[in-house]
């Protein structure tokens, strides 16, 4: 079955740096479209990235554009959400999910990031 | 961006109920590519419809999506206990991809 689980969560200071994977099993990961989705403490759900199956194609949500960077490694099954300067309102549980075109039709379990001081 | 409106913010229902939540988008959403996520609490996201009315894999045919263009609908015909959750609408004609704020699905 599809599994996705993401790692490299933490708390970190603002204006630093955290790489989150996300490893994917259960499916043939370099034909899926991958992403990378949010939710804010208490909040809606909040779209961050996505990347084709190649890896060549990127896509980003204008509040993460510049610092955040999705890539993936399909030799290794897994995913990668590389976060620069990092803000309060980055906090969030970060999840990965499996797209079907850009349709998300599996989600992982999550990561939980906090930025403070 | 495709902004996505979601009424009503609650809605209180009994079980055995009828529950019918509203997605409108701001421009039209092409190929029907609006979905319909539920979400329990302390749980991840799963996906219930995609392409406006298609079931995903093991959903329950309680669980029906109508709609095009600008307007879709999630219906539940007969809220079972384990459906109370908050229900999320997606587009994915457009990047960016966008969500609605979600409808919560509470017990009366």
């Amino acid at each position: 079955q599809v599994q996705l689980v993401e790692s490299g969560g933490g708390v970190v200071q603002p204006g630093r740096s955290l790489r989150l994977s996300c490893a994917a099993s259960g499916f043939t990961f370099s034909s899926s479209v991958m992403q990378w989705v949010r939710q804010a403490p208490g909040k809606g759900l909040d779209w961050v990235a996505l990347i084709s199956m190649d890896g060549i194609d990127e896509k980003y949500a204008d509040s993460v554009k510049g610092r955040f960077t999705i890539s993936r490694d399909n030799s290794k099954n897994t995913l990668y959400l590389q976060m620069n300067s990092l803000r309060v309102e980055d906090t969030a549980v970060y999840y990965c999910a499996r797209g079907a075109g850009w349709t998300i039709d599996y989600w992982g379990q999550g990561t939980l990031v906090t930025v403070n001081s | 961006e495709i902004v996505l409106t979601q009424s009503p913010g609650t809605l209180s229902l009994s079980p055995g109920e009828r529950a019918t939540l509203s997605c409108r988008a701001s421009q039209t959403v092409t190929n029907n590519y609006l979905a319909w996520h539920q979400q329990k609490p302390g749980q991840a996201p799963r996906l219930l419809i995609y392409t406006a009315s298609r079931r995903a894999t093991g959903i329950p045919d309680r669980f029906s999506g109508s709609g095009s263009g600008t307007d879709f609908t999630l219906t539940i015909s007969r809220l079972e206990p384990e459906d109370f959750a908050v229900y999320y609408c997606q587009q994915s004609s457009y990047s960016p991809l966008t969500f609605g704020q979600g409808t919560k699905v509470e017990i009366k």
